[in-house]
This record gives structure tokens, sequence and C-alpha cells, in this order.
């Protein structure tokens, strides 16, 4: 079975320091992985998404960056974060490329990552 | 473009007492429709789910009809319980890679 995992859970840095966020995902191969923001309070926020190694999109421009540097894994990054970073960070899985079963099955999410910036 | 409308909470109920909320959509072709779950401090779930007009997508006495002729996707549950207290997701998902969320309902169950 499919599943995926994100951390740090929690995390709480400083303004101006770096971050790095991992998701990794098991039991598939070549999924569409998504980064969502979810501020206090508010929806989500779509961030990056790739539909491949390499290939990242990016939704709103800002202080953050993504990376896919294998398959299965997702990397959200900051070289200097600001107060208005902070929020719960969530990754997400979906089958890629065929359009029906992506309307199907839908999205999986991992856990969440809780940042507050300091 | 594609949306998602939903209703604001935040949704205060008793326990027992009838839930519905409400998520009205805008898509071009045939979306399919969803309602997600995001318990306290957790994240988001997959509560049901309907892939085309008429489905009825049910889960854990949760409820929802694709309603093509009033795109309309509303979650019911006739009972609710202190656990059923969490934020709701209204999505769809239509051609290409992405979905839309709503911006979540918030409900509260009090014994």
């Amino acid at each position: 079975s499919q599943t995926i995992h994100q951390w740090p859970a929690t995390l709480v840095q400083p303004v101006g320091s770096p971050l790095s966020l991992e998701c990794t995902v098991e039991g598939t191969s070549n999924p569409n992985l998504y980064w969502y923001r979810q501020a206090a309070g508010r929806g989500l926020q779509l961030l990056f998404y790739s539909v491949g190694i390499g290939q990242i999109s990016s939704e709103v421009p800002q202080n953050l960056s993504a990376s896919r540097p294998q398959d299965r894994q997702f990397i959200l990054s900051s070289k200097k974060l600001l107060l208005s970073d902070s929020g719960f960070y969530l990754c997400a899985w979906s089958i890629a490329r065929d359009r029906v079963k992506f309307q199907n099955y839908g999205y999986t999410f991992g856990s969440g990552t809780r940042l507050t910036v300091v | 473009g594609d949306s998602v409308t939903q209703m604001e909470g935040p949704v205060t109920l008793s326990e027992e007492a009838f839930l519905t909320i409400n998520c009205t959509y805008t898509a071009t072709g045939y979306p399919s429709l969803f309602w997600y779950v995001q318990y306290p401090g957790e994240g988001l779930q997959l509560l049901l789910k309907a892939t085309k007009a008429d489905d009825k997508g049910s889960n854990k006495g949760f409820e929802a009809t694709y309603r093509k002729e009033t795109t309309s996707f509303h979650l019911e549950k006739g009972s609710v319980q202190v656990s059923d207290s969490a934020v709701y997701f209204c999505a769809l998902s239509a051609a290409g890679n992405q979905f839309y969320f709503g911006t979540g309902t918030s409900l509260t169950v009090i014994p």
C-alpha cells in the first residue's frame, strides 16, 4: 500500500534562518507531488506541484522554493524565513498523468508540519 | 476557471443534531468531487468522493450527492458526534493535475 511521510511534525525557527521540509512517498512510482500551506484560520494554498523529477511548478511567488531530487521525494526550502512563512505545511501525492484515475483517486495528504517563525 | 465555494463557519452543533455543510462548484467539463476532513493538529483525510452526476459518496455516516443541475455537493450527517469536530474541505478535480479546495468549514460538536 502507498504511504506518505512528512517531517518534522513541528518546527520553531527564527526569522532569517533556513528551512528544509521533506516529504517522501512509498509504494508508488511517478506520483504527482504537492506542497500546500494552511495559514491559521484559513484555507489551503497550493505552493508547488511536481509531475516528475526536477519538474517544479510554482503557484505563488514567495520566499519558498521546492525541489524533487528523486521520484518519490519532495523538498520545501527557504534560504531566509519570514514571519509570514508561519503556518501548517502539507505534502500530498496523487496518481500521475492518467486523468481518469487522478479524478477517481484524489489526493493523499501527509500529516503536516506546523512551522512557527519567531 | 474552476472553483469551489463552501459554506463559511464556524458551525457549532449539539450532539445528535443534523449537519449540512453546503458546497457549490464551478468547473468546465465533468469534475470529480471530494470532501476532506482535518482533525485538530492533523493532515487532511479523504472522507468521501463522487465521480459523476447523481453519484452519492458516503463514509462514517456522512453523505454527499453530486448534483449537476445545481452544481452542488453538500455534506450531510443525520446525527453528529463530538468526535466529528473537525474542519471539512470540499474539493474538485477536473482536467489537469490540480485540485481546487474550498476554504474549509470548522465544525464543533458539543455534548
